[in-house]
């Protein structure tokens, strides 16, 4: 079965530090798609960055970037320059399959990110 | 362009009352799903619809029931509400392979007393 991990609940950085999060995953899958996404305090789920599993290189958007590491099974998204608007809860997020069907997304329990000034 | 909206925004509902969640997108996007987010979770799947015509059960799917009106809709109904289904709601279309990323709405907060 597929699973996402999220080890850190919450994290604190200064504000133009740059910060990672954490993700590892558990699937036996050869193709598989992870995802990252923002839940400010207003609640919406906001798309940052992508990377499929046969991608060579690592996704970057902006001051997103994705350090992903097939062979320990980790994507973690690293934030460079935090800014204020940074802070917010993070999820990590797999396109895994459930009866034969692929891509439905499989969700961490997410870490909340506290920029501070 | 609106993306994918939601409504209600709010619902306070009595336990066994019923009620639909509405959820349309302009995106042309051929699959659509319902999410559900309880506190200190991720969200979890509860239906989807990979196509017009066709739905298919999630990881929570047990107290609801979905329509996949047209392309654009798809809907979520609570027949017999329960206070354990006190949660967040969250409606996402996803765009074509082989990204497929998922595109979510506002979401929709709902109370059952």
């Amino acid at each position: 079965a597929q699973k996402i991990t999220q080890t850190q609940p919450g994290m604190f950085v200064q504000e133009k530090e740059a910060v990672t999060l954490d993700c590892t995953y558990d699937t036996s899958d050869p193709s598989y798609g992870l995802f990252w996404y923002k839940q400010p305090s207003s609640g919406e789920m906001i798309f940052l960055i992508y990377q499929g599993s046969y991608d060579q290189q690592n996704a970057t958007e902006g001051r997103y970037s994705l350090n992903f590491q097939k062979a320990r099974k980790s994507a973690n998204l690293v934030i460079s320059a935090s800014q204020l608007g940074d802070s917010a809860m993070y999820f990590c997020a797999m396109r895994g399959e459930y009866g034969g069907a692929t891509n439905k997304l499989i969700f961490g329990t997410g870490t909340l990110l506290a920029v501070q000034p | 362009n609106a993306g994918v909206t939601q409504t209600p925004k709010f619902q306070v509902l009595k336990t066994g009352q019923s009620m639909t969640l509405q959820c349309a997108q302009d995106m042309n996007h051929n699959s659509m799903y319902w999410y559900r987010q309880d506190p200190g979770m991720g969200l979890r799947l509860i239906y989807y619809s990979a196509s017009e015509g066709t739905t298919d059960k999630g990881e929570v799917p047990n107290g609801y029931n979905v329509s996949r009106l047209n392309k654009r809709e798809f809907s979520l109904r609570l027949e017999s509400a329960a206070p354990s289904q006190t949660s967040v709601y969250f409606c996402a279309s996803s765009d074509v392979r082989p990204q497929e990323t998922q595109y979510f709405g506002p979401g929709t907060r709902l109370l059952v007393l």
